[in-house]
């Protein structure tokens, strides 16, 4: 079976940092562009970041640059977010998706809280 | 950026009849537009891509069409666990984007 699970979330102090995994079975990980989406409480879908392997290619919205950093490992079939000097706006569940074009597969989120 | 803006924002529709739902592009992104579901508590679920092409094990009661900048999605006879909030994406350009969503709520 197809699946992405995504951990770390929890409540962090504005400022703070949060580093999220998510860990993907069931496909070749390598071989799939993998996303960060978020949905802050209430509200629509924003695509955060993506990591492409082949060519490697990173890409964030603006409103993260600088801030959040995507990794991944896939000899360990995962991806990572590591997230800095968070701020109350980044308050959301925090899903992985895979694919490069339209999200096929979604992991069921993990939720960070920002707030003092 | 690409705007993706979708109306109406609420649609209340009985069980069995057809609903419509529409996503307008601010520029044209061919057919590279997708449609998810989303229950509450749930993650989204990819309903249809490049506009028309339903993915693995959507039913057919769910189509898509349109191009360029007008897409509609339409699903013929509602069930109840059609009932849901659904988005659409472009992937035409980056940033990927996504409308605002219009939630289907039983009349």
């Amino acid at each position: 079976e197809v699946q992405l699970v995504e951990s770390g979330g929890g409540l962090v102090q504005p400022g703070g940092s949060l580093r999220l995994s998510c860990e993907a079975s069931g496909f070749t990980f390598g071989d799939y562009t993998m996303n960060w989406v978020r949905q802050a409480p209430g509200k629509g879908l924003e695509w955060v970041s993506y990591f492409d392997s082949s060519p490697p290619t990173i890409y964030y919205t603006d409103s993260v640059k600088g801030r959040f950093t995507i990794s991944r490992d896939n000899a360990k079939n995962s991806l990572y977010l590591q997230m800095n000097s968070l701020k109350a706006d980044d308050t959301a569940i925090y899903y992985c998706a895979r694919n490069y074009l339209y999200l096929d597969v979604w992991g069921k989120g993990t939720t960070v809280t920002v707030s003092s | 950026e690409i705007v993706m803006t979708q109306s109406p924002a609420t649609l209340s529709v009985s069980p069995g009849e057809r609903a419509t739902l529409s996503c307008r592009a601010s520029q044209s992104v061919s057919t590279n537009l997708a449609w998810y579901q989303q229950k509450p508590g749930q993650a989204p679920r990819l309903l249809i891509y490049g506009a028309s092409t339903r993915a693995t094990g959507i039913p057919a009661r769910f189509s898509g069409s349109g191009s360029g900048t007008e897409f509609t999605l339409t699903i013929s006879s509602l069930q109840s666990e059609d009932f849901a909030v659904y988005y659409c994406q472009q992937y035409n350009n980056w940033p990927r984007t996504f409308g605002q969503g219009t939630k289907v709520e039983i009349k």
